[in-house]
């Protein structure tokens, strides 16, 4: 079983609805980040997270430590937020920290 | 405006052939790090380096050679004994390294566009 775990794996949206995408992990973490991959592969830093609820434009995370969940909302879709939406998680080891990535989300946003 | 970037965007190379990627940042990092993607599975980890001159092995690091002779660069070379070397390669840097000893959970990540391999 993976250690973080993405659902859904594709998530097809009209444009304006209201985008949910979970983030769930089986250990013990210090942080989470949620990323964005375009279409032609670059991936872009949305946000970081070691508790409680971050805001951004029209995304917002929030993580559940006690849980160990993450959930990324996107309010007002539209198809430019089309993307792949990975979760990773920062997990701490005695020799330091590692980073483990989900397999991310397929958003595609219909117009 | 800084950042990073990968040449060229898609490689195509003969089976056997080493090849190298290249990756250079300006936004003055001291750590750098390799990632490969494939079709359903989470980025995974090759190489990284905290510093100039040094650098240490992920967790697929059979295969591939890097090298830090410079801060701004960190390139890796798919040699011929990678088994199957066609996939995403990404290089990300950050301030702050966010792998292995010493490394903080609080340091942003910084991706480059990637490079797309393909071996035939």
């Amino acid at each position: 079983k993976n250690e973080v775990e993405q659902s859904p794996q594709n998530l097809t949206a009209q444009e304006g609805e209201f985008i949910t995408i979970n983030c769930s992990y089986s250990v013990g973490i210090s942080a989470l980040h949620w990323l964005q991959q375009h279409p032609g592969g670059g991936i872009v830093s949305l946000f970081m997270l070691s508790s409680g609820k971050k805001k951004h434009g029209r995304l917002i995370a929030t993580i559940n430590i006690q849980e160990k969940h993450s959930s990324l909302h996107i309010t007002a879709s539209h198809p430019r937020d089309s993307a792949v939406y990975i979760c990773a998680v920062r997990i701490r080891e005695t020799s330091g920290s590692r980073l483990t990535f989900g397999e991310g989300t397929q958003l595609t946003v219909n117009p | 405006d800084g950042g990073i970037t990968q040449s060229p965007k898609y490689l195509f190379r003969k089976e056997g052939q080493n090849v190298t990627l290249s990756c250079e940042q300006n936004l003055n990092h001291d750590a750098m790090y390799w990632y490969r993607q494939d079709p359903g599975q989470g980025l995974r980890l090759i190489y990284y380096s905290q510093i100039v001159n040094d650098f240490q092995k992920g967790d697929i690091a059979e295969g591939y050679s890097v090298s830090r002779e410079k801060k701004e660069s960190f390139p890796l070379t798919v040699t011929s004994a990678q088994k199957n070397p066609t996939a995403f390669y990404l290089c990300a840097s950050s301030m702050i390294p966010f792998e292995g000893a010493g490394s903080s959970y609080n340091s942003p990540l910084h991706f480059g566009n990637g490079t797309r391999l393909t071996v035939t």
